[in-house]
C-alpha cells in the first residue's frame, strides 16, 4: 500500500525559506503528478504546483515567484521550497499523488507551518 | 483564478440525503469534466471520492454519489451515517496546468 510522509520546519520568521519533503513508500515516483496543497486556518484548500512526468514543473500563478519543487528519484522524494515567507503562508501543507492532472488519489497528513516572528 | 464557491455548512439526520454544492466559472467547473470531490477529517488524510465528475474509486460506497451542471458540481451523500461527518472539498482543473478547489463544507450529522 502507498503511503506519503511528509517532513519539515514546522515554525518559521519571516523572509525566511519553506522546505518540506515528501516520501513515497511503497511505490514509485514515476507516472504520476507530485503534487503540493495547503490550508491556512479557517481557509479552503489552495493547489500549490505540481512536478510532473516529463521533468517538468507547474504552479499557482500566485505563488509561482516564490515556489521551487522538485523530485529526488534516488530517494523517491519530492520536495516544496516557499521562499520569503510571511504569516498569510502559515498553512497545513499536504503533499498528495496527481493522476494526469485530473484528481489526487493518495494524501499525505498534512504538516503545520506557522510564520511568526 | 477564485476559489469555487460551497456553503460552509450542511447537517443531516442518519439516513437521510444532503447535497453539497460547489459553483465555479465556465473557465474552471463549466469548462472540463474534471471536478473531483474529497472528504476530509481533520488531523488525516484527505480522501478521493469522487473524480472526473461522478466517477467512484474502488473502495468508495456508493451512497456517494456526484454530478455536475453547468458551472455547479453537485455531491450528494445518501443514506447518512455518523461517520460521514467530515469536511468536504471539491476540485476543479482550471486550465493553464492548474487547479482550483472549494472552501470547503463541514457536514454535521445530527
Amino acid at each position: 500500500q502507498v503511503q506519503l510522509q511528509l517532513w519539515g520546519a514546522g515554525l518559521l520568521k519571516p523572509s525566511e525559506t519553506l522546505s518540506l519533503t515528501c516520501a513515497v513508500y511503497g511505490g514509485s515516483l514515476s507516472g504520476y503528478y507530485w503534487t503540493w496543497i495547503r490550508q491556512a486556518p479557517g481557509k479552503g484548500l489552495e493547489w500549490i504546483g505540481e512536478s510532473i512526468p516529463t521533468g517538468s514543473t507547474n504552479y499557482n500563478p500566485s505563488l509561482k515567484s516564490r515556489v521551487t519543487i522538485s523530485e529526488d528519484t534516488s530517494k523517491n522524494q519530492f520536495s516544496l521550497n516557499l521562499t520569503s515567507v510571511t504569516a498569510a503562508d502559515t498553512a497545513v501543507y499536504y503533499c498528495a499523488r496527481g493522476v494526469k492532472r485530473r484528481y489526487f488519489n493518495l494524501w499525505g497528513r498534512g504538516n503545520l507551518v506557522s510564520v511568526s516572528s | 483564478q477564485s476559489a469555487l464557491t460551497q456553503p460552509a455548512s450542511v447537517s443531516g439526520s442518519p439516513g437521510q440525503s444532503i447535497t453539497i454544492s460547489c459553483t465555479g466559472t465556465s473557465n474552471d467547473v463549466g469548462n472540463y469534466n474534471l471536478v473531483s470531490w474529497y472528504q476530509h477529517d481533520p488531523g488525516k488524510a484527505p480522501k478521493l471520492l469522487i473524480y472526473e465528475v461522478t466517477k467512484r474509486p474502488s473502495g468508495v460506497s456508493n451512497r456517494f454519489s456526484a454530478s455536475k451542471s453547468a458551472n455547479t458540481a453537485s455531491l450528494t451523500i445518501s443514506g447518512l451515517q455518523a461517520e460521514d461527518e467530515a469536511d468536504y472539498y471539491c476540485c476543479s482543473y482550471a486550465g493553464g496546468s492548474t487547479f482550483v478547489f472549494g472552501g470547503g463544507t463541514k457536514l454535521t450529522v445530527l
